[in-house]
């Protein structure tokens, strides 16, 4: 079993619809959770970063963590064409950035 | 800044050749990450170095992979001899500190025929 598992999708949504982005883990250990957005051709960028559990919102975006249920999202409301990227959570024990990736979630907001 | 400047962008090479991929890091970073990205395993952790000191290498998959860092502004990855499984996208990214926001490059394609 993977550390971190995410669905790979495609996701394809309308221009101002509300996207859930999701990802499970299986390591209890894991206290930093964080989104990545990649656009193609590009190397990640730092999205989101949340330590432990709850909730974080910035702007459009909203991150949560359920550290129970080993279960991490990532909403974006309003969603815009220029979120259509591929979006990656990844999970740290320890804050050092050794991270473990999903394997990304690619999304289209088509206008 | 320009950020974490990678070279080449696309490299085709045989089987069998020496593959040698370079990093520049962000001016004062003293963190710098070597990921491999594929669509089957995602990004995964090759190596890292705090003060160009490797502290990690649990992830270099096999001998054929090396990495150096002589110093704080220069690292390479080398593959030799690469094989086509080494086929993938090489991601360097560098840090202040090693909890600090990662900053990654734009990746290096690598294709082994």
């Amino acid at each position: 079993q993977k550390e971190v598992e995410q669905d790979p999708g495609p996701l394809s949504v309308p221009e101002g619809a509300i996207v859930s982005l999701n990802c499970t883990y299986s390591n209890s250990a894991f206290q930093y959770f964080m989104w990545y957005r990649q656009y193609s051709r590009k190397g990640p960028e730092l999205l989101m970063y949340t330590y432990s559990s709850g909730n974080k919102e910035d702007g459009r975006f909203t991150a949560q963590v359920d550290k129970s249920s080993k279960y991490i999202s990532l909403f974006i409301r309003d969603s815009q064409p220029s979120d259509s990227a591929t979006y990656l959570c990844a999970l740290d024990q320890t804050g050092a950035n050794n991270l473990f990736f999903g394997t990304g979630t690619r999304l289209t907001v088509i206008p | 800044d320009a950020g974490v400047i990678q070279s080449p962008r696309h490299e085709v090479t045989e089987m069998g050749q020496e593959v040698t991929l370079r990093c520049k890091p962000i001016s004062g970073h003293n963190s710098l990450f070597w990921y491999r990205q594929t669509m089957m395993r995602g990004l995964e952790l090759l190596i890292y170095f705090n003060n160009n000191v490797p502290i990690d290498d649990s992830g270099m998959p096999e001998d054929r992979f090396s990495a150096k860092m002589p110093n704080a502004s220069f690292s390479t990855l080398k593959i030799q001899p690469s094989e086509p499984r080494d086929s993938a996208v090489y991601f360097c990214a560098s840090s202040l500190g090693t909890n600090e926001k990662l900053f990654f490059g734009s990746g290096t394609q690598l294709s082994v025929l």
